[in-house]
C-alpha cells in the first residue's frame, strides 16, 4: 500500500540493547524526518534528511544514528538504549521544504527497561 | 532559541461550543506555521499558512496567521465529539528547523 509505514508498532528492550526503528515510503519524497513525542515535551526533532545520502541533526540527536541509502527509507538507530529513550517516535516525509504539509506514520511505542 | 507555544495546554466544551486555539511563535527567519490533530496515532495536516492576515478555511475549522504579532489560531465552530483531539501547531524557520508546540487537548462533551 501507498503512503508510509512504521516498524516494529511497540517494542521493549532492555537498556544498552542496540534497537533500530524503521521507516519507509513510497511517495518517492525528498524529505524524511525522525521526531520523539513525550509528555511536556510535544515533538521533538531527532533528525532529518533532504535527500539520500543527506542527513542531519535536529533538535535531540544524541545517542540516535540514522541512515538514508535508499529515498525510501529511514531508519533511526539507538545504538545503545537508555531509560530516557522511552518515547513514542513518529517518522515524518515530505515532498518538499519550506513548511509543507508533513505525512506522518503511525508511530513506534518504544520501551526501554 | 526558536520558541513555540501553544495556548491553552488543555480545554474541555461542550458539543455545539465555538473555541479558538492559540500559537504564538519566537522563530528565526520564518517561513510557514502548521496546524496539526493528533488523535490516537500520528498527527494530521489541517493547514499551511505562510501569509498574514489570509483566512484558510476547511468546514468548521478555519486558521489565520499575523505575522506582526507572532501568532496564528486555530477556530473551531459547532465543535462535535469527533473533534477532541490534541491539536499541534508547528513552525518551519532558517535552516528547515521545524518547531513544534506541545500542544492543546481539546476534549468536547455531549
Amino acid at each position: 500500500d501507498a503512503g508510509i509505514t512504521q516498524s516494529p508498532r511497540y517494542k521493549i528492550t532492555e537498556t544498552g540493547r542496540q534497537v533500530t526503528l524503521m521507516c519507509h515510503q513510497t511517495w518517492s519524497h525528498s524529505y524524511m524526518f525522525w521526531y520523539r513525542q513525550d509528555l511536556g515535551h510535544g515533538l521533538r526533532l531527532i533528525y532529518y534528511s533532504a535527500a539520500a545520502d543527506i542527513t542531519d541533526k535536529g533538535e535531540v540527536p544524541d545517542g540516535y544514528v540514522v541512515s538514508r541509502s535508499k529515498t525510501e527509507n529511514f531508519p533511526l538507530t539507538l545504538e545503545s538504549a537508555t531509560r530516557s529513550q522511552t518515547s513514542v517516535y513518529f517518522c515524518a516525509s515530505s515532498a518538499l521544504t519550506g513548511g509543507y504539509g508533513y505525512t506522518f506514520g503511525s508511530g513506534t511505542r518504544l520501551t526501554v527497561v | 532559541e526558536d520558541k513555540v507555544v501553544q495556548s491553552p495546554l488543555s480545554l474541555v466544551v461542550h458539543e455545539g461550543d465555538t473555541v479558538t486555539l492559540n500559537c504564538s511563535y519566537e522563530v528565526t527567519n520564518f517561513r510557514s506555521l502548521l496546524w496539526y490533530k493528533q488523535e490516537k496515532k500520528a498527527p494530521t495536516f489541517l493547514f499551511m499558512l505562510t501569509s498574514s492576515g489570509i483566512e484558510k478555511k476547511s468546514g468548521r475549522l478555519s486558521s489565520i496567521l499575523d505575522k506582526k504579532e507572532l501568532f496564528s489560531i486555530l477556530n473551531i465552530t459547532a465543535t462535535q465529539t469527533g473533534d477532541s483531539a490534541v491539536y499541534l501547531c508547528d513552525t518551519t524557520g532558517g535552516g528547515n528547523k521545524l518547531t513544534f508546540g506541545t500542544g492543546t487537548q481539546l476534549k468536547v462533551e455531549l
